[in-house]
């Protein structure tokens, strides 16, 4: 059964960057598109990126574009999320989601979350 | 964009009733690409429903979806004490994907 495992969340000041990695096992990653989904405290989801299968491709939401840069590394089945020019309201838990096949845009797979501060 | 609007905001209810909430889209959802999550408390969302109506895998059968165009709705025929929860509707049929604000379900 497929797994995805975040990591690098942190406390981080105002316009500081920020790596995000998400590990997956248990699927062939190469395969499918992936996704981040981010979750301010107390709030609700919110889609914050997708890449397709070989990293060719990646959109971003309004809020994080030009500032956010996803990419993937196939051979070490894991997607980052590289976060530049932080603010306050980037802070929540970010989610490294698979689809429910190969380009669905229905995520049955989530990792745990990891938590992202930005404050000073 | 499409914008979801959810409905309630908050229902209390008891274990063993129904609970219906209901998902508004601001324009049709194409190909009719709507899901519903669920979140505990602490926990990542998990797929129930996807393409209005199919179950994903393991989710029981007193989880039901329906709808089409701009208006969709989520079934939980009897609920039990697992069920209270939040629920998110979320399109797929146009890029951004978006997310509903969420309906929790409260214990009465």
């Amino acid at each position: 059964e497929g797994q995805l495992v975040e990591s690098g969340g942190r406390l981080v000041q105002p316009g500081g960057s920020l790596r995000l990695s998400c590990e997956a096992s248990g699927f062939s990653f190469s395969n499918y598109w992936m996704n981040w989904v981010r979750q301010a405290p107390g709030g609700g989801l919110e889609w914050v990126s997708r890449i397709g299968s070989d990293g060719s491709s990646a959109v971003y939401a309004d809020s994080v574009k030009g500032r956010f840069t996803t990419s993937r590394d196939n051979t070490k089945n894991t997607l980052y999320l590289q976060m530049d020019s932080l603010r306050g309201d980037d802070s929540g838990v970010y989610y490294c989601t698979r689809g429910l096949y190969f380009a669905s845009g229905s995520y049955s797979y989530w990792g745990q979350g990891t938590l992202v501060t930005v404050s000073s | 964009e499409v914008v979801l609007t959810q409905s309630p905001g908050t229902l209390s209810l008891s274990p063993g009733e129904r609970a219906t909430l209901s998902c508004r889209a601001s324009q049709n959802v194409i190909n009719n690409y709507l899901a519903w999550y669920q979140q505990r408390p602490g926990q990542a969302p998990r797929l129930l429903i996807y393409s209005t109506s199919s179950r994903a895998a393991g989710i029981p059968d007193r989880f039901s979806g329906r709808g089409s165009g701009t208006d969709f709705t989520l079934t939980i025929s009897r609920l039990e004490p697992e069920d209270f929860a939040v629920y998110y509707c979320q399109q797929y049929g146009a890029s951004p994907f978006t997310f509903g604000p969420g309906s929790k379900v409260n214990i009465k």
